[in-house]
């Protein structure tokens, strides 16, 4: 019963450092999303994916690539981290559009020194 | 553009009952949802109200929406300490076809 599952939980990087934040669903959700949630504001939309193959830019894409090359998964990826990308990063996933109820992992807590 | 506003805090006393306001900007708006998010975890979805209803109840759930003045309200009846958590206002954006976020409100739950 994963549902949607984020790897790693927490991550510390240097500023400069490149990582990948996975995320992966057992639910066949066609719509995948990548957000950050900073203190005293909402979740806001990086990028997401409305099927294998396909990403789109949301509302904070600057910094970020993604990529979707299973149905399953939905990768999150900083080339080169900057302390303003200091942030909880969380994947979520929906049936269909975004009407649809989304699903959300449990977050991966990044920290950028 | 589009903006969701909510009060950050909010304590109430068990048993007593929690009333967690919400406005939005995009008349538009189909659907309006209440998220639920625990310490260390993720959002889960609590309830949802599609715009053409003024009310929706769900247990100890009542959610209203008020179209004129773009308000959206969550009471939870009896709140229990379980009941502490972040709870986000979130709008389906006509315009651009994504969920708008509010930025959460604390209810925190004392004896």
């Amino acid at each position: 019963n994963a549902g949607v599952t984020q790897t790693p939980k927490f991550r510390v990087l240097k500023t400069g450092q490149s990582m990948t934040l996975l995320c992966a669903q057992d639910m066949n959700h066609e719509y995948m999303y990548w957000y950050r949630q900073d203190p005293g504001m909402g979740l806001r939309l990086i990028h997401y994916s409305v099927g294998e193959g396909t990403t789109a830019k949301g509302e904070v894409p600057d910094g970020y690539n993604v990529s979707r090359l299973k149905k399953q998964n939905f990768l999150l990826g900083l080339e080169s981290a900057a302390p303003s990308q200091t942030s909880v990063y969380f994947c979520a996933s929906s049936r269909s559009g975004f009407n649809t109820e989304a699903f959300f992992g449990q977050g991966t807590r990044l920290t950028v020194v | 553009g589009e903006d969701v506003e909510q009060s950050l805090f909010l304590s109430v006393r068990e048993g007593d009952s929690s009333v967690i306001n919400c406005t939005y900007t995009d008349s538009s708006s189909t659907y309006l949802y209440w998220y639920k998010q625990e310490p260390g975890a993720g959002l889960q979805l609590l309830t949802y109200i599609f715009s053409n209803m003024d009310m929706k109840q769900d247990q100890r759930l009542t959610v209203l929406l008020n179209k004129k003045d773009k308000h959206l309200s969550l009471r939870i009846a009896d709140t229990q300490t379980g009941d502490s958590a972040i709870y986000f206002c979130a709008e389906i954006s006509g315009g651009y076809n994504k969920l708008i976020f509010g930025a959460g409100t604390r209810l925190a739950v004392h004896p």
